[in-house]
């Protein structure tokens, strides 16, 4: 079965400095990872998805992930956090080789950026 | 584009009772999935419909059901309410591409429902 674990359940970064929010995710097969984020009261919104090839990947509003198919991971990244990234994150996971489409998420993180 | 709209956004409803919740999909999407987030956790997966049918379905009892009309909309019945079914259930719409599964879903705003 496929899990995706957030090991933080909230990460807190001053304005301007890098951020980091880590995912670590279990699959029989190859993953597909996305990261989405949700502001209060909304839905969830898509920030990026690595499928193949290049192991960075960028996505909205300058955040990048970084997968590690070694330590399968697929840590969030930022390299300067605003105010406005304030907001609860999730790491999903689906796994190309069962066929199942369903997207397995983590509990979430959430990021607090103080001014 | 109005992206995947869902209603009502607000519902109260009493033990026992049934509901239905309604979502239409992102333009040019055929794929409807439904998921319940319950407070401080990520959402789960309940079912997935596309071509009118259920494709796949989560961990849920028979009492959560749905619906795909012609048009990809979609809804979500549930029967006999408990108060654990107290969530806020999103639709995610994306394309089915047959055997290819990178694309990802956009997300609703949800319909927060309370079971008292």
């Amino acid at each position: 079965a496929q899990s995706v674990a957030q090991p933080e359940d909230q990460v807190n970064v001053a304005e301007g400095n890098p951020l980091t929010v880590k995912c670590t995710y279990s699959v029989s097969g190859n993953p597909y990872l996305f990261w989405y984020v949700q502001y209060p009261n909304r839905g969830l919104q898509f920030l990026l998805k690595y499928i193949t090839g290049d192991n960075l990947v960028k996505g909205s509003y300058g955040f990048e992930a970084e997968f590690n198919k070694s330590q399968t991971s697929f840590h969030l990244k930022k390299p300067s956090a605003l105010v406005s990234d304030s907001a609860l994150y999730f790491c999903a996971v689906r796994d190309k080789g069962t066929g199942r489409r369903a997207l397995t998420f983590g509990s979430g993180t959430r990021l607090q950026v103080q001014p | 584009d109005a992206g995947v709209t869902q209603s009502p956004t607000h519902l109260i409803k009493t033990r026992g009772q049934q509901v239905t919740l309604r979502c239409s999909p992102k333009s040019g999407h055929d794929t409807v999935s439904w998921y319940q987030q319950a407070l401080g956790q990520g959402p789960q997966f309940i079912f997935q419909y596309y071509e009118e049918e259920e494709r796949q379905r989560g961990n849920f009892p028979d009492r959560f059901s749905g619906h795909q009309f012609p048009n990809y909309s979609s809804e979500l019945n549930v029967n006999a309410l408990l108060l654990g079914d107290s969530a806020l259930y999103l639709c995610a719409s994306s394309l089915w591409t047959g055997k290819i599964m990178n694309t990802e879903a956009f997300f609703g705003q949800g319909t927060r429902l309370t079971v008292v």
